[in-house]
């Protein structure tokens, strides 16, 4: 297993463009979680998936953007119309449980907004 | 609270230890973690701590944990230029899954 990978790794798209990220998180991991880093910031939780369900959705996930896991292995981030504070780093991560594991982090996909 | 905070800059020498700081507010946390991210890179999970443990050793690396002032520090010894990177402190909630609250992250510069 090669860890969290996550494509792209670069995103340059116009405001107003619908974007889509995917995760694939480490095969036994039942465990994914969404992350948005901005500069000079530490990570904020946007959103959590138990297998295919979504069970926690942060204040920070606007009606712009959805997630899916769909078959309880990979997973997708999508932003419709999107706007230059969307502008970040979005990293994904799993684990197989509670515990002190920790969160094993894909190297991230950077957006960028024009 | 949700709040989780660091100093944002550290400078030490090649050889030198460092020492970095954390403050956290929430009493209900649980773990307690440090992580590393290197230029245009995910994060690596350095090391971690049990909030009823105050202290653990780890090669290099020394965590202290002092539950009463929630403060957590991390110390690198014989630090090396290697070791130059944006740290993080995080600590989990128990909220029923395993969330993760930032600090902002200090970036620790070495010079040989």
């Amino acid at each position: 297993d090669t860890g969290v990978s996550q494509d792209p790794r670069h995103k340059i798209t116009k405001r107003g463009q619908n974007v889509t990220f995917r995760c694939d998180p480490i095969s036994e991991h039942n465990r994914l979680y969404w992350y948005r880093q901005t500069l000079g910031q530490g990570p904020e939780f946007l959103t959590y998936f138990q297998n295919e369900a979504q069970l926690e959705k942060s204040r920070l996930l606007s009606d712009r953007f959805s997630a899916e896991r769909p078959k309880g292995s990979f997973s997708t981030l999508e932003i419709q119309r999107t706007e230059q504070g969307d502008s970040a780093m979005y990293l994904c991560a799993s684990t197989a449980g509670q515990g002190h594991w920790g969160y094993t982090f894909g190297s991230g996909t950077r957006l960028t907004v024009v | 609270g949700e709040d989780v905070e660091q100093s944002l800059f550290l400078s030490v020498r090649e050889g030198d230890s460092s020492v970095i700081n954390c403050t956290y507010t929430d009493s209900s946390s649980t773990y307690l973690y440090w992580y590393k991210q290197e230029p245009g890179a995910g994060l690596q999970l350095l090391t971690y701590i049990f909030s009823n443990m105050d202290m653990k050793q780890d090669q290099r690396l020394t965590v202290l944990l002092n539950k009463k002032d929630k403060h957590l520090s991390l110390r690198i010894a014989d630090t090396q230029t290697g070791d130059s990177a944006i740290y993080f402190c995080a600590d989990s909630r128990p909220a029923g899954f395993q969330k993760l609250v930032f600090g902002t992250g200090t970036r620790l510069l070495v010079s040989p």
